[in-house]
């Protein structure tokens, strides 16, 4: 079975950048998206098809996919950013979940 | 756009349950859609999918051959039969639109239904 590795946990200062990694092999061959899960509520697709942000998400929030890693990065990173990001790839029959890091705003 | 799931329940290992997802919102009829699965305090885990006609349908292995996604678009509302539930099966049971193909961009979750797998 296809693989994402994400990192457990990732800290970062407020207003300073996040990068969140996802790896599996050759990833870039497929499109990689983001989730952002907060506490008690459901996921919300932040990025699709490595760089794209749906309406109603921040430009803060982007997408990079190359190689074996794609990398969802968070520019100015506030407070209410705070949440579980989950890495998701697609290769036509199937969907696999990246194991989800904890970002930290403190 | 909404989307309303129900029917989860306190189990037996080896029962069986019908979880429904009711849609409103959009053109039901013209999206793929997915359920996903959330065990308590883990990760997401895609379970099954199925285009917007309902001609076409996905499992992950670990349900395949036990779970069946279907839709009724006269009624907009997406289905998942479960049987031979494992305790591995608890989880919170999420539905999720698509794009018009299932390319796995979910766009949109409903706040899901815990199925719970004990005796």
């Amino acid at each position: 079975s296809y693989d994402l590795t994400q990192p457990p946990s990732v800290s970062v200062s407020p207003g300073q950048t996040a990068n969140i990694t996802c790896s599996g092999h050759h990833l870039a061959d497929n499109f990689a998206s983001w989730y952002q899960q907060k506490p008690g509520q459901s996921p919300v697709l932040v990025i699709s098809q490595d760089t794209k942000r749906p309406s109603g998400i921040p430009e803060r929030f982007s997408g990079s996919n190359s190689g074996n890693t794609a990398t969802l990065t968070i520019s100015g990173t506030q407070p209410i950013d705070e949440a579980d990001y989950y890495c998701q790839a697609w290769d036509s029959s199937t969907v696999v979940f990246g194991g989800g890091t904890k970002l930290t705003v403190l | 756009v909404q989307l309303l799931e129900s029917g989860g329940n306190l189990v037996q290992p080896g029962g069986s349950l019908r979880l429904s997802c009711a849609a409103s919102g959009f053109t039901f009829s013209h999206y793929a859609m997915s359920w996903v699965r959330q065990a308590p305090g883990k990760g997401l885990d895609w379970v099954a999918a199925i285009t917007g006609s309902g001609g076409s349908t996905y499992y992950a292995d670990s349900v395949k051959g036990r779970f069946t996604i279907s839709r009724d678009n006269s009624k907009n509302t997406l289905y998942l039969q479960v049987n031979s539930l494992r305790a591995e099966d608890t989880a919170l049971y999420y539905c999720a639109k698509d794009g018009e193909y299932f390319d796995a961009n979910f766009d949109f979750w409903g706040q899901g239904t815990l199925v719970t797998v004990s005796s």
